[in-house]
């Protein structure tokens, strides 16, 4: 595709709710990231996909987010039992090859949790 | 954590002034990358700067690094209105991630 692309892009769930969002980077990019970003801060890494291998999760908050990436192209960051600390931007960056290049940004998927 | 950490939080200057945002990061770097985000949209790359690289150009923008100082800056000269927007330091190091500073909100008063 022309650019990355994130769907939902504002999601509402009530605490407690399990809810998965989707990312679909541009055609032929090895690497795809997941950042968090809060309200007035800077994104924050979840985890780091090469293809289809989940190289690094340890940012992942807790045990309740999992990250996959079935097929080496979109991947999924699904939140288990929302809660409203998990309320921000989930943003989805993809690159040709690791991080010695640019990274291309999505829009971001705005969760709120009431 | 973040590891970058940038100056001012927060700048508000006239359309045609300079504009200038600081950023400091913790560890040595393969690279250090600037982006802009405006209210509520993704990132967008703006200009990555190498290790071994003093000073970059990219039309209005120029950015500097000092490895020994572990800082960076980032210059827009002749700013616009629309240059309003969020900035960020990114630095990589070679393992995991990105790595975001807290950013600059620039503000151009037209």
């Amino acid at each position: 595709g022309a650019g990355v692309s994130q769907s939902p892009r504002y999601k509402v769930a009530k605490r407690g709710q399990d809810v998965a969002l989707r990312c679909d980077p541009i055609s032929g990019h090895v690497s795809l990231f997941w950042y968090q970003q809060a309200l007035g801060q800077g994104p924050e890494f979840l985890t780091y996909f090469q293809n289809e291998a989940q190289l690094d999760k340890s940012g992942l908050p807790s045990d309740r987010f999992f990250a996959e990436r079935p097929e080496g192209s979109v991947s999924t960051l699904k939140i288990q039992r929302t809660q409203q600390e998990d309320s921000a931007v989930y943003l989805c960056a993809s690159t040709r090859q690791g991080l010695d290049t640019e990274a291309f940004f999505g829009q971001g998927t705005r969760l709120t949790v009431v | 954590s973040q590891q970058g950490e940038e100056d001012p939080q927060a700048l508000s200057i006239q359309e045609g002034e300079n504009a200038t945002m600081n950023c400091s990061y913790k560890t040595s770097i393969n690279n250090l990358q600037w982006y802009r985000q405006n209210s509520g949209r993704g990132l967008v790359h703006l200009i990555l700067i190498r290790s071994n690289e003093r000073e970059k150009h990219s039309g209005r923008l120029r950015v500097t690094l000092d490895t020994s100082k572990k800082s960076s800056s980032l210059l827009i000269t002749a700013s616009r209105a629309a240059d309003t927007a969020s900035y960020f330091c990114a630095s990589y190091t070679g393992r995991r991630a990105l790595t975001f500073g807290s950013g600059t909100r620039l503000q151009v008063q037209p």
